[in-house]
């Protein structure tokens, strides 16, 4: 089974700031990876696709990258509805997969 | 409106069953995998299982193979999610979630997700 590690668990950052995530597979999965944020009580949102593809309606400050193992997300100027906590998920192979999450909160 | 509402979680003793369900509106529903996601009280995300649009083929994760059955009735537009032999650690919020590409099961991502239903296990 394919285990997704993200980095880092939690961060603190201002609005404005570069945020960077970091998700890790335990085997090459191509470019089969998806971001969801989540914020609390409400169901999770798609946010990239396929590694790069950013969804329909999202704003443009969400960027992901990385393909085999190693991925990034990346929102470009924290703002304050961004605060929320964000999945990587394998979907290469049978048992999907989520990473731990990592929430990012205000500082 | 694409939507998708989940129902029939509740309280259930160690051992016991439950049936979940998902309606689906919006979408030719026969045309998507589908899946249930679960969320532990405080915790991450855990994908549970899938399922093809045709219901030809079906996914779990190790956690719960052999104690959950996933399937669908297309006429119906409704997912299923049935627990058998569940236990403390089955208490979640369970979503289920549409896979948004109708080729390549997982590629495209879950787009559209319910708003979930609470499922406790304990005596």
């Amino acid at each position: 089974d394919i285990q997704m590690t993200q980095s880092p668990s939690s961060v603190s950052a201002s609005v404005g700031d570069r945020v960077t995530i970091t998700c890790r597979a335990s085997q090459g999965i191509s470019s089969w990876l998806a971001w969801y944020q989540q914020k609390p009580g409400k169901a999770p949102k798609l946010l990239i696709y396929a590694a790069s593809s950013l969804q329909s309606g999202v704003p443009s400050r969400f960027s992901g990258s990385g393909s085999g193992t190693d991925f990034t997300l990346t929102i470009s100027s924290l703002q304050p509805e961004d605060f929320a906590t964000y999945y990587c998920q394998q979907a290469n192979s049978f048992p999907w997969a989520f990473g731990q999450g990592t929430k990012v909160e205000i500082k | 409106e694409v939507q998708l509402l989940e129902s029939g979680g509740g309280l259930v003793q160690p051992g016991g069953s439950l049936r979940l369900s998902c309606a689906a509106s919006g979408f030719t529903f026969s045309s998507y995998a589908m899946s249930w996601v679960r969320q532990a009280p405080g915790k991450g995300l855990e994908w549970v299982s899938a399922i093809s649009g045709s219901g030809g083929s079906t996914y779990y994760a190790d956690s719960v193979k052999g104690r959950f059955t996933i399937s669908r009735d297309n006429s119906k537009n409704t997912l299923y999610l049935q627990m058998n032999s569940l236990r403390a650690e089955d208490t979640a919020v369970y979503y289920c979630a549409k896979d948004q590409g109708a080729q390549w099961l997982g590629y495209y991502g879950m787009d559209v997700w319910g708003q979930g239903t609470t499922v406790t296990v304990s005596s």
